[in-house]
């Protein structure tokens, strides 16, 4: 079956660091997206990818990065990870075509802590 | 920019209906969409609206859509403790960039 995978489920790293989040799927979808979740805050996007070679910022986008080099793949990158990043990370993705109809398909998320 | 405010929880009991709300403030958004979020997992898609409707039934699902009010409700009947989650509310557009509420807490109680 398809799915959308996320790795890893969970996180712990320091203030400072480089941390990657991957994000993986198989439906051969065009759309992929980042979101993170705070309590009080809902969801909130990140980055997006209309395509390969293709990213785009969202809201709150500062302080992270994204590349699409492939179609199943658009992995996340703190480049200096801070404490206000302490949260849960959700990759999604549809089929695209600017259709709003087409459904978004969330990963499992990933719990990033930031010491 | 876009906003989109609900409640952050609500309790019931089993057997009773629930009702979620929702106000947004873009007046062009072209879908309304509730989905529903278990625990330890991610979102998955509950239903939608187009804007130009007034009311969408899916079974248990009813959906209630002011537009003069930019209000946005989600009716469950008959809930069951399976239905406790947390409920977002979400509305866009083309292109699916979507803007989420903050979500609701439902907690339903035997």
């Amino acid at each position: 079956d398809a799915e959308i995978t996320q790795s890893p489920r969970h996180k712990i790293t320091e203030t400072g660091r480089q941390v990657t989040l991957a994000c993986h799927q198989t439906w051969n979808h065009n759309n992929m997206f980042w979101y993170r979740q705070d309590l009080g805050h809902g969801l909130r996007l990140i980055h997006y990818s209309y395509g390969v070679q293709d990213t785009n910022k969202g809201e709150v986008s500062d302080g992270y990065s994204v590349s699409r080099s492939n179609t199943e793949d658009l992995p996340l990158t703190l480049e200096s990870a801070a404490s206000s990043q302490t949260s849960v990370y959700f990759c999604a993705s549809s089929d695209g075509g600017g259709d709003p109809t087409d459904t978004q398909y969330f990963g499992p998320g990933t719990r990033l802590t930031v010491l | 920019g876009e906003d989109v405010e609900q409640s952050l929880f609500l309790s019931v009991r089993e057997g009773d209906s629930s009702v979620i709300n929702c106000t947004y403030t873009d007046s062009s958004s072209t879908y309304l969409y509730w989905y529903k979020q278990e625990p330890g997992a991610g979102l998955q898609l509950l239903t939608y609206i187009f804007s130009n409707m007034d009311m969408k039934q899916d079974q248990r699902l009813t959906v209630l859509l002011n537009k003069k009010d930019k209000h946005l409700s989600l009716r469950i009947a008959d809930t069951q403790t399976g239905d406790s989650a947390i409920y977002f509310c979400a509305s866009g557009g083309g292109f699916q960039k979507l803007v989420f509420g903050t979500g609701t807490r439902l907690l339903v109680s035997p």
